[in-house]
């Protein structure tokens, strides 16, 4: 089936520790996004990446890290760098404006 | 950079009774205005969209209308049945490659 997939679907980190979140398509799409989620803050972009080995930041990109070495694949890293990175993560992908997403992570710091 | 705001945040309407939920955004140069389904513990789902060279579109239950000189617009759910409770995000974008999302409003459908 074709589709978005994420993983992990929950991950606990200890403070101090980097910790990747897996973004995978099968859609054939060229632009990829990273979203954080947080209740009652709407969808926030992270990065997004119109092609391959090109991304951009979004709104609030610090403390996270990206990488766009092939079409199907855009990993995000959450850094011990990023203060409250406590939340759900979505991952989308897009063709004409429209985004299909992910299932999502969610990243809980102990 | 563009800005979209999303009232109400929260909204309860009695089973068969219809909803609306209004967006404004900031950024005059947006042209495209979707409109997406968060159910719990999924990621959204499109469920209709504008582009800025029509003033409404429809789709069965579902409608969305949009004023671009008061840069607002609205999803209209009529007949609303229980599987519409959920929560509803409302976006902006001009170039197709950064959409902006408000906050969400979560709706509830009460028996």
């Amino acid at each position: 089936d074709g589709g978005i997939t994420q993983s992990p679907k929950y991950l606990f980190r200890k403070e101090g520790q980097n910790v990747t979140l897996s973004c995978e398509q099968n859609l054939n799409h060229d632009a990829m996004y990273w979203y954080r989620q947080d209740p009652g803050q709407g969808l926030r972009l992270i990065y997004y990446s119109q092609i391959v080995n090109d991304f951009q930041k979004g709104d609030i990109a610090e403390g996270y890290s990206v990488s766009r070495e092939k079409k199907e694949s855009f990993p995000l890293t959450v850094t011990s760098a990023q203060k409250n990175p406590t939340a759900f993560y979505l991952c989308a992908s897009s063709r004409t404006g429209e985004l299909f997403f992910g299932e999502g992570s969610r990243l809980t710091v102990l | 950079g563009e800005n979209v705001e999303q009232h109400p945040s929260t909204l309860s309407v009695q089973e068969g009774d219809s909803a609306v939920i209004k967006c404004t955004y900031s950024d005059s140069a947006s042209n495209y205005f979707p409109w997406y389904k968060q159910e719990l513990g999924k990621g959204p789902q499109l469920i209709i969209d504008i582009r800025s060279n029509v003033g409404e579109k429809k789709d069965q239950r579902i409608a969305v209308t949009l004023n671009k000189t008061a840069k607002h617009f609205s999803l209209h759910i009529t007949e609303t049945q229980p599987e519409d409770s959920a929560v509803y995000f409302c976006a902006a974008s001009h170039r197709d490659d950064k959409i902006i999302f408000g906050k969400g409003t979560r709706l509830h459908i009460l028996p």
